[in-house]
């Protein structure tokens, strides 16, 4: 069965700060592709970024980047020089081959701070 | 414009009454989900469909039901068996294509259900 865990409930930062989200997950299949997305309190839930398993490059774009390590099952998210307009909650998940049954991880709560 | 709509975006119901909550994408996309999120909580998974007049239970089935007699539309309906209905739904759509197994899950706006 596959599984993803955020073992980060809530973390507060204050703006400026680096934060970095972590995200676990388990599968047996061999291909598997991996998703970030972003929940702001409007409740609906924003694409960030998909990673297939065969490409472990890590990622940048703006003030995030992906750090995708296969060897540790880990896709972690940072974020530099938060901000305020960071605050949501985040979600990892995980598709297997056939694009079907996303599996979300529990989430974690962002607070920046000003 | 391309994407899913849920309807309506709050709604009350009275304890021992059904109620449907509507979802539509015009993404062209085979599969469609329910998630339930409850205050500071995760998704979890309620029903998904890959083709049209089939769906399968997710994690926490009991209590709603479902139907896909179009491709376009996924409603989801709340029983009176569902012990605590109180909570947020989500709907997503995605393609199945095994060409594009890595296209991501597109999501409603979602609809907030409180039981009065």
């Amino acid at each position: 069965a596959q599984k993803v865990t955020q073992a980060q409930t809530e973390i507060s930062v204050v703006e400026k700060e680096d934060v970095t989200l972590d995200c676990v997950y388990e599968t047996r299949d061999t291909t598997y592709y991996l998703f970030w997305y972003k929940q702001p309190p409007s409740g609906e839930l924003v694409f960030l970024i998909r990673r297939n398993s065969f490409d472990e490059q890590n990622e940048i774009s703006g003030r995030y980047s992906w750090n995708f390590q296969k060897s540790t099952s880990s896709f972690n998210f940072t974020i530099t020089a938060s901000q305020v307009v960071d605050s949501a909650v985040y979600f990892c998940a995980l598709v297997d081959n056939y694009g079907q049954n996303f599996v979300f991880g529990p989430g974690t709560r962002l607070s920046v701070l000003p | 414009d391309g994407g899913i709509t849920q309807s309506p975006k709050y709604l009350f119901r009275k304890e021992g009454q059904n109620v449907t909550l509507s979802c539509e994408q015009n993404l062209n996309h085979d599969a469609m989900y329910w998630y339930r999120q409850d205050p500071g909580q995760g998704l979890r998974l309620i029903y998904y469909s890959q083709i049209v007049n089939d769906f399968q239970k997710g994690d926490i089935a009991e209590g709603y039901s479902v139907s896909r007699e179009k491709k376009e539309s996924f409603p989801l309906t709340v029983t009176s068996a569902q012990k605590n209905p109180t909570a947020f739904y989500l709907c997503a759509s995605s393609m199945t294509d095994r060409a594009y197994p890595d296209t991501e899950a597109f999501f409603g706006q979602g609809t907030r259900l409180t039981v009065v």
